[in-house]
């Protein structure tokens, strides 16, 4: 399996712009997860689905923000309009069965927000 | 969901055992304590996991004291590749992970 896949590794991008983020989770996995991590706040929790629906978005932080997974092969994270403060990498992690085999997580996406 | 506490960061010679300390004492009867760790710009990796029997895989070894309060993480012979900062997390109900400060381990040459 290629693992736990994001896209795009790197973007840059003008404040006040959309951006979407793309994440490919392990065929097989129920559960995806969004996290974002910046040197101040470290590793946050964003939100997470289980069985393509969202559980948990308490740690979104504003409306700003949103997550989609249409189907089980596939999430999106959107920023509209970015911010400079949005700038972090975001990590996309899928499990299944979490308490026996723990997460897996893709390499991320750097956002910059310039 | 149970606190961890762990020290910022820690030296090891390479070659050397590291034994990464971790303390959970408000853990309950059901919480898992997981490792994780990030090599620098990388997506955290799962390392190992218990809840109060003794743990190894061919990574690492886990001890879980009996009275579950702590653990240690240890790394039989670090490496170089082995710097990096080391999550000690305690999972309850549900799914997710809560990521502390972790310990930021160095491997010195």
């Amino acid at each position: 399996d290629a693992g736990v896949i994001q896209s795009p590794r790197h973007e840059v991008t003008e404040m006040g712009q959309e951006v979407t983020l793309r994440c490919k989770p392990i065929s097989g996995h129920n559960s995806l997860f969004w996290y974002r991590q910046t040197m101040m706040r470290g590793l946050e929790l964003l939100i997470y689905f289980n069985n393509n629906v969202p559980i948990d978005d308490s740690g979104m932080p504003e409306d700003r923000f949103s997550a989609k997974m249409p189907n089980a092969s596939f999430s999106t994270l959107k920023i509209q309009p970015s911010e400079p403060r949005d700038s972090a990498v975001y990590f996309c992690a899928s499990s299944f069965r979490t308490k026996d085999y723990g997460y897996t997580f893709g390499s991320g996406t750097r956002l910059t927000v310039v | 969901d149970a606190k961890t506490t762990q020290p910022p960061s820690m030296d090891c010679a390479e070659g050397r055992a590291a034994n990464l300390p971790c303390n959970h004492s408000t853990i309950s009867g059901n919480e898992y304590v997981y490792w994780y760790r990030q090599i620098h710009s990388q997506g955290p990796q799962y390392i190992i996991h218990g809840l109060k029997n003794n743990e190894t895989n061919e990574m690492a070894s886990l001890i879980i004291t009996e009275d579950r309060k702590s653990s240690t993480l240890i790394l039989p012979h670090a490496t170089l590749r082995d710097t990096a900062v080391y999550y000690c997390i305690v999972l309850y109900t549900g799914n997710q992970f809560y990521f502390g400060t972790g310990t930021s381990l160095t491997v010195i040459p």
